[in-house]
């Protein structure tokens, strides 16, 4: 069945660092990727969404690429914040007669100050 | 997207009690699923509850435990019956739109 496989963490970085969290996915027809952020506390938001390959998401400085070939979705940002500390789920989508989104395990960021 | 409220955000509750959590969601949709995401763990869908007809549960979780209503287009109840330290959770209510899932503020129970 379709799966999401995210790098484990958790990731501890310095402010200004740059970020990558891997994910990458296994599915049998052609997938919606994304990626939910869900700050302390709170619920899951939406950051950012490819729908098909080759497609960039972004937003917030944020930015992921889905790529068919190496069946990836890698989050990236170029220099974290101290509120960019967060868990990260990556997750895929796909409808296949009844829509279902699976997610990864998710990956906590600490930005140091 | 969608805006989803659930209530309640957070409760205590004892043992062997049930609670009932409810989404309302801004605009009408047709398929809003139900998640549990337990402490330090990924979100585990529960269940897909479609208006007009009975609730998709998921391997591993039963209606008589999870009891959810879908009355509407715009609404849903989870009910969490006869609970144990192990329902401690957080619940979050999602709905489908353009093939994208979006999430309430999820409700955050505590079972002593």
């Amino acid at each position: 069945g379709d799966s999401v496989t995210q790098m484990e963490g958790p990731v501890t970085l310095s402010e200004e660092a740059f970020l990558t969290i891997n994910c990458t996915y296994t599915a049998t027809g052609y997938p919606s990727l994304f990626w939910y952020v869900q700050y302390p506390g709170e619920g899951l938001q939406l950051l950012l969404k490819a729908t098909k390959a080759d497609d960039k998401g972004s937003n917030k400085g944020f930015e992921a690429t889905y790529r068919k070939e190496t069946t990836s979705f890698h989050l990236e940002k170029g220099s974290v914040q101290v509120s960019d500390s967060a868990v990260y789920f990556c997750a895929l989508s796909e409808d296949t007669g009844g829509f279902k989104t699976i997610f990864g395990a998710g990956t906590r960021l600490f930005v140091k100050a | 997207s969608a805006v989803i409220s659930q209530k309640p955000s957070r409760d205590i509750c004892q043992r062997g009690t049930s609670l009932t959590i409810q989404c309302q969601v801004d605009s009408q949709v047709t398929m809003m699923f139900w998640y549990r995401q337990q402490p330090g763990q990924s979100l585990t869908l529960i269940a897909t509850a479609n208006q007009g007809s009975e609730a998709t549960y998921e391997s591993g979780f039963v209606i008589d435990k999870f009891p959810i209503s879908r009355p509407n287009l715009t609404f849903s109840t989870l009910t969490v019956s006869n609970m144990s330290p192990e329902d401690s959770s957080i619940y979050l209510c999602s709905v489908e739109a353009g093939n994208t899932i979006y999430f309430g503020e999820g409700s955050w129970l505590t079972v002593v």
